[in-house]
């Protein structure tokens, strides 16, 4: 099992650019995150999804857009990117919550993402 | 929001030394996460505690949540340059599914 795969391992943008993150899990998760990681902020949750067809802003949402494309699969979309979102992006997934706790999250290698 | 904060934000220790992370919040805690993120990795979860005077542990790693559930710490025994890397804290939103870590502590083990 492959776990968590995120696309690409790398990115430069140019400010204006826009791009789409890829995350897949083989887990049979049913909720994913998209977090970014900036240095002496830990990670901060941008979205997640509960479930599939669901999908709800996090802490920091601003100049990004998601999509649940299925169970499988959860992309993460800069419109237009800004050098603010320079970071590292980490996408995870979780079987669920249950009592207001989260499960194990599971998380992929990261996305290190420059915009010039 | 909640807010999570961590203590040391580094720490550098010789190996076979025991060290402690802190991880302090401003609202009673749901459940308290602890992961560890090799540098340039993702996170690899360690351990939920989730009931007040709560204790785990796992190999030389045990956690604990104080009875308040307002402060968890780690503890690492004997460390060892495999345990390097940051360790952060997380916990479950009051509302939602959101989920927060704290800001992260740095282990480098010197051997």
């Amino acid at each position: 099992n492959a776990g968590v795969t995120q696309t690409p391992k790398f990115q430069v943008l140019k400010t204006g650019q826009s791009m789409t993150l890829q995350c897949a899990q083989d887990m049979n998760h049913n909720s994913m995150y998209w977090y970014r990681q900036d240095p002496g902020m830990g990670l901060r949750l941008i979205y997640y999804s509960a479930s599939e067809g669901t999908t709800d802003k996090g802490e920091v949402p601003n100049g990004y857009n998601v999509s649940r494309l299925n169970k499988r699969e959860f992309s993460l979309r800069l419109e237009s990117a800004a050098p603010s979102q320079t970071s590292v992006y980490f996408c995870a997934s979780s079987v669920g919550t249950s009592g207001g706790l989260t499960y194990e999250q599971y998380f992929g290698p990261g996305t290190r993402l420059t915009v010039t | 929001s909640q807010e999570l904060e961590q203590s040391p934000q580094s720490l550098i220790v010789q190996e076979g030394k025991n060290l402690t992370i802190n991880c302090t919040s401003s609202k009673t805690l749901y459940g308290l996460y602890w992961y560890k993120q090799k540098y340039g990795e993702g996170l690899i979860f360690l351990m939920m505690l989730q009931k007040g005077g709560e204790e785990k542990s796992h190999e030389k790693i045990t956690a604990k949540l104080d009875e308040k559930k307002q402060q968890s710490s780690l503890h690492i025994t004997a460390s060892q340059p495999s345990h390097a890397g940051i360790y952060l804290c997380g916990a479950d939103g009051h509302t939602g599914n959101q989920f927060y870590f704290g800001t992260g502590t740095s282990l480098t083990v010197i051997p």
